[in-house]
């Protein structure tokens, strides 16, 4: 089944406390992206990936870091979380950036205290 | 910055109504128009996508309408079934220029949430 994996669905953290929400997709998909959304705000771009080893900043950069090591993977990394990054954030994978349909995974939902 | 301004915020409408939702945009260099659909504990789902020579896109019961000189784009959701509760999101694309080359960007309106009554 195709489809984009991310781990864990749901974390509570305290402030200060790296961690990493890993994605996965089994579609060899070359684009990559995170997305966090936030009620009345949609979703906004955090981080994109034109293929391995390629990354660029999406809207929302400040705070996260990711890397492109393998096709597949693209974890999102909060290396000092803050309250203000509770959110629900969504990996997503596409054929190639000019494809258009983005494929979404199953969401994480973040609570930092 | 808005790019995509998307209305109204919530929507409820009965069974077998037409649900409308409306986006607007500023920027004429978008050239690819989705619609997400997103239920509950779920991803966003494309679910018709629309590019600006065609004036009008349907799928079933799914009609985009689109007003290029207007900058506008619509979401008609013909007979409205409870199951067609969820968030819906327009989005509008465009190339953009990175260090490396080029990316098509993906800018997201706010989201309507559609409730639709038995």
């Amino acid at each position: 089944e195709a489809q984009v994996t991310q781990n864990p669905r749901y974390l509570i953290t305290v402030t200060g406390k790296k961690l990493t929400v890993t994605c996965s997709q089994n579609m060899n998909h070359e684009y990559m992206s995170w997305y966090r959304q936030d009620p009345g705000l949609g979703l906004r771009q955090i981080y994109y990936s034109m293929n391995v080893e390629v990354t660029d900043k999406g809207d929302v950069p400040e705070g996260y870091k990711v890397s492109r090591k393998e096709k597949r993977n693209f974890p999102l990394i909060l290396e000092s979380p803050s309250p203000n990054q509770t959110s629900l954030y969504f990996c997503a994978s596409s054929l190639s950036p000019r494809a258009g349909e983005l494929f979404f995974g199953e969401g994480s939902r973040l609570t930092v205290l | 910055q808005q790019q995509v301004k998307q209305s109204p915020q919530s929507l409820i409408v009965q069974k077998g109504g037409i649900s409308i939702i409306n986006c607007a945009y500023e920027n004429t260099a978008f050239d690819y128009f989705p619609w997400y659909q997103q239920f509950p504990g779920k991803g966003p789902a494309l679910l018709i996508a629309i590019r600006p020579d065609v004036s009008e896109k349907k799928e079933g019961r799914f009609t985009i309408s689109f007003n290029k000189s207007a900058k506008q784009f619509s979401l008609h959701i013909m007979d409205s079934q409870p199951g067609d509760s969820a968030t819906y999101f327009c989005a509008a694309s465009r190339w953009a220029i990175y260090y490396g080359g080029a990316t098509n960007k993906l800018i997201f309106g706010t989201g309507t949430l559609l409730a639709v009554q038995p």
